[in-house]
C-alpha cells in the first residue's frame, strides 16, 4: 500500500543534541509538510516543501530545518532541542495539481527531550 | 484570511447514538472543508472532504458531513456511534490565495460510553 512512513516512531534526545527524524512517502506526491503537534492541541505547521521550493513559516524557530533530498524523502534536523520541543512531529503529504490541500499523514514521531 | 471554530472540546455519546461534531468556519474564498481524525498516537487520517460539489459529503466509518454556506458550518455526523469511534476529531479549511496553510481547528475529543 502506497504510504506516509516516519521513523523512528518514538526517539529520546538529550537537550540541546542534535536530532534528526525522517520521513518518506510512496505516494509521489509532489508536497511534503512537518507539523509539530502538542499534547491536546492542534498541529502546528513549520514548514513544506513544494517539489523542490522550500517555504519556512515565519514563526518556526531558526533551530528547526528541513531537508528534501529526493520526492521520496524529507527529513527534520532539531539543531540544539530545547524541553519546550518535546512533542508529536507529523509529517504529511500532498498531491497538488490533482487532489489539491487532501493531505496525507504519516504515523508521527513523539520526541521526547531529557 | 480563513478560521475555524469547533464548539466543544470534549463530547460524550452513549454508543449506537448520534454523533454530532460542530464546526464552523471563515472564509473570504471558497473554501476547501476537510475533517481529520487522530487515534491516540497515531497521525490524522482523512474522514472527509467538501471541495464545492455535492453539499453533503461522505466519508468513511459511516461518517458525513454536510456543507452550509448561510451558515458557514461543516458538522459532522453519524447516525450510530461506536466505541472505535473514539478519538480526536480536527476540522480544517484550506484555500485561501492558493496557498499551503491549511487551518486546523483546535479538535474535539469524542468519547463513546458503553
Amino acid at each position: 500500500d502506497a504510504m506516509v512512513i516516519q521513523n523512528p516512531r518514538y526517539q529520546v534526545t538529550q537537550f540541546g543534541k542534535p536530532v534528526t527524524l525522517s520521513c518518506s512517502q510512496t505516494l509521489n506526491h509532489n508536497v511534503m509538510y512537518w507539523y509539530q503537534q502538542k499534547s491536546s492541541q492542534a498541529p502546528k505547521l513549520l514548514f513544506h516543501y513544494y517539489d523542490k521550493d522550500f517555504n519556512n513559516e515565519a514563526d518556526t524557530p531558526d533551530n528547526f530545518q528541513s531537508r528534501r533530498p529526493n520526492t521520496s524523502f524529507c527529513f527534520l534536523d532539531i539543531r540544539s532541542p530545547g524541553l519546550g520541543d518535546a512533542a508529536m512531529y507529523l509529517c504529511a503529504t500532498e498531491r497538488r495539481g490533482v487532489n489539491p490541500y487532501e493531505q496525507y499523514f504519516g504515523p508521527g514521531t513523539r520526541l521526547t527531550v531529557t | 484570511a480563513q478560521s475555524v471554530t469547533q464548539l466543544g472540546s470534549h463530547v460524550s455519546v452513549s454508543e449506537g447514538a448520534l454523533v454530532l461534531l460542530r464546526c464552523n468556519y471563515s472564509s473570504s474564498v471558497p473554501p476547501y472543508l476537510f475533517w481529520y481524525v487522530q487515534y491516540p498516537n497515531q497521525g490524522l487520517q482523512l474522514l472527509l472532504k467538501y471541495t464545492s460539489a455535492a453539499t453533503l459529503v461522505k466519508g468513511i466509518n459511516g461518517f458525513e458531513a454536510e456543507f452550509k454556506k448561510s451558515e458557514t458550518s461543516f458538522h459532522l455526523t453519524k447516525p450510530s456511534a461506536h466505541m472505535s469511534d473514539a478519538a480526536e476529531y480536527f476540522c480544517a479549511v484550506s484555500g485561501d490565495t492558493g496557498g499551503f496553510k491549511t487551518i486546523f481547528g483546535a479538535g474535539t475529543r469524542l468519547f463513546v460510553k458503553a
